[in-house]
């Protein structure tokens, strides 16, 4: 069980705005910034949003991201068939003392 | 570009201990950190600690604490994670990845990790 709670999945038709939640608590989202990971089956993962709404070179600005309390949400806007993949949300935690990953929710484009 | 190139796959079995290299190339290895993560078969990522290309600082993982050891060699920019008395659930997919440069109480202070190795499977079975 992570300290970070995603959903499962998440679907969307080409075109379409989708988001994917992320909740955590005070320590961690609360209090650290959040990250965004994205993962193509069986490929490395990429950085896709840092400090909570940062993109990084070559991210294309249909990714968002945005934080508030103790959750934060990835938007990805004008959905195309190449964001199918695995999202990964990621925080610093307190407790544990290092970085910790929610569960992954797997993006699916009909 | 940033560029990690990991060491190839490895069986192991239980009791033994497995190193893993991540060669850098791109950009100036000591200005950053190195994280390593493990992704179990069909499972999330777990992060297995951190240390600084700069200066050989490092911060693990509570889990993996007393069996990880984590290096640097800055003339060849290559990290190292060795770890030992593998156990089955060890099974995973090892990555390297580009972090933070620095750490202030006890926090990796980082911009996210935001370049990654290919991965290196390490099998522990008897």
């Amino acid at each position: 069980q992570s300290l970070l709670t995603q959903p499962p999945s998440a679907s969307g038709t080409p075109g379409q705005r989708v988001s994917i939640s992320c909740s955590g608590s005070a320590s961690n989202i609360g209090s650290h910034h959040v990250y965004w990971y994205q993962q193509v089956p069986e490929t490395a993962p990429k950085l896709l949003i840092f400090r909570n709404n940062q993109r990084p070179s070559g991210v294309p600005d249909r990714f968002s991201g945005s934080k508030s309390g103790t959750s934060a949400s990835l938007a990805i806007s004008g959905l195309r068939s190449e964001d199918e993949a695995d999202y990964y949300c990621a925080a610093w935690d307190d407790s544990l003392s290092g970085p910790v990953f929610g569960g992954g929710t797997k993006l699916t484009v009909l | 570009q940033v560029h990690l190139l990991q060491s190839g796959p490895e069986v192991k079995k239980p009791g033994a201990s497995v190193k893993v290299s991540c060669k850098a190339s791109g950009y100036t290895f000591t200005t950053y950190g190195i994280s390593w993560v493990r992704q179990a078969p069909g499972q999330g990522f777990e992060w297995m600690g951190w240390i600084s290309a700069y200066n050989g600082q490092t911060k693990y993982a509570q889990k993996v604490q007393g069996r990880v050891t984590m290096t640097t060699d800055s003339s060849t920019s290559t990290a190292y994670m060795e770890l030992r008395s593998l156990r089955p659930d060890d099974t995973a997919v090892y990555y390297c990845a580009r972090d933070g440069g620095t750490m202030i109480r006890g926090i990796i202070i980082t911009y996210g990790m935001d370049g990654w190795g290919q991965g290196t499977t390490v099998t522990v079975s008897s």
